[in-house]
């Protein structure tokens, strides 16, 4: 059974700061990983999505890694905004015989102005 | 091209009701996942249709169900509803089923009393 944990559960830091978000994964057996960003009360939003072939994917200020053989994928903000506060979630598609998608537990960052 | 959409945004029911979500996927789209958020346990994967053909399904009780039109719109159904089924509902399509990007709505808020 795949379980994806993150870690910190929540952050809190000045804006302005690069910070790292990271995502692990119990099953390296995926098809790609996805990370979301979720505002209270609101559905996901997409973030960046690194199928299993690539090391890395980059969209403005945002760039997410994924490591397979360690099971970790990490989110990097840069130059941070209180915009950016909300909730990150990674989520795994996995490429067993049963696919089904699992989700990280989150991590609810603050960026203080 | 308009998002993903689902109705209704807010629902109030009683125990032992039954309740139906609605959600229509990005145009193109033929891939339909539903999940469940609670704050207990995160975000669950309910079951995934595309072609009509539920293809996923998570591990919740037999209560839960939905289908898929022809075209792609799906409905979810929650039969005899218990407390512990309050929860956001979210809908996500995708272009394909499995590897493709998830694009999620905005959610269907259930209450149960």
């Amino acid at each position: 059974k795949q379980e994806v944990t993150q870690i910190p559960a929540a952050l809190s830091v000045p804006e302005g700061e690069n910070l790292v978000l990271n995502c692990s994964f119990t099953d390296s057996a995926i098809y790609n990983l996805q990370w979301f960003r979720q505002d209270p009360g609101k559905g996901l939003t997409s973030l960046l999505l690194i199928q299993s072939s690539q090391r890395e994917q980059t969209s403005g200020r945002l760039n997410a890694s994924l490591d397979k053989s360690s099971g970790r994928s990490t989110l990097y903000i840069a130059a941070s905004q209180p915009g950016d506060s909300a909730t990150y979630l990674c989520a795994v598609l996995g490429s067993g015989g049963y696919q089904k998608v699992t989700f990280g537990t989150g991590t609810k960052l603050q960026v203080i102005p | 091209k308009a998002g993903v959409t689902q109705t209704p945004r807010y629902l109030i029911k009683t125990r032992g009701q039954q309740v139906t979500l609605s959600c229509s996927p990005i145009s193109g789209h033929r891939s339909v996942s539903w999940y469940q958020q609670t704050p207990g346990q995160g975000l669950q994967f309910l079951f995934e249709y595309f072609s009509e053909t539920q293809r996923n399904k998570g591990n919740f009780p037999g209560r839960f169900s939905g289908r898929q039109f022809s075209n792609s719109r799906s409905e979810m159904n929650v039969s005899t509803l218990e407390l512990g089924d309050s929860a956001l509902y979210l809908c996500a399509s995708s272009l394909n089923q499995g590897v493709s990007e998830q694009y999620f709505g905005p959610g269907t808020r259930l209450t149960v009393t």
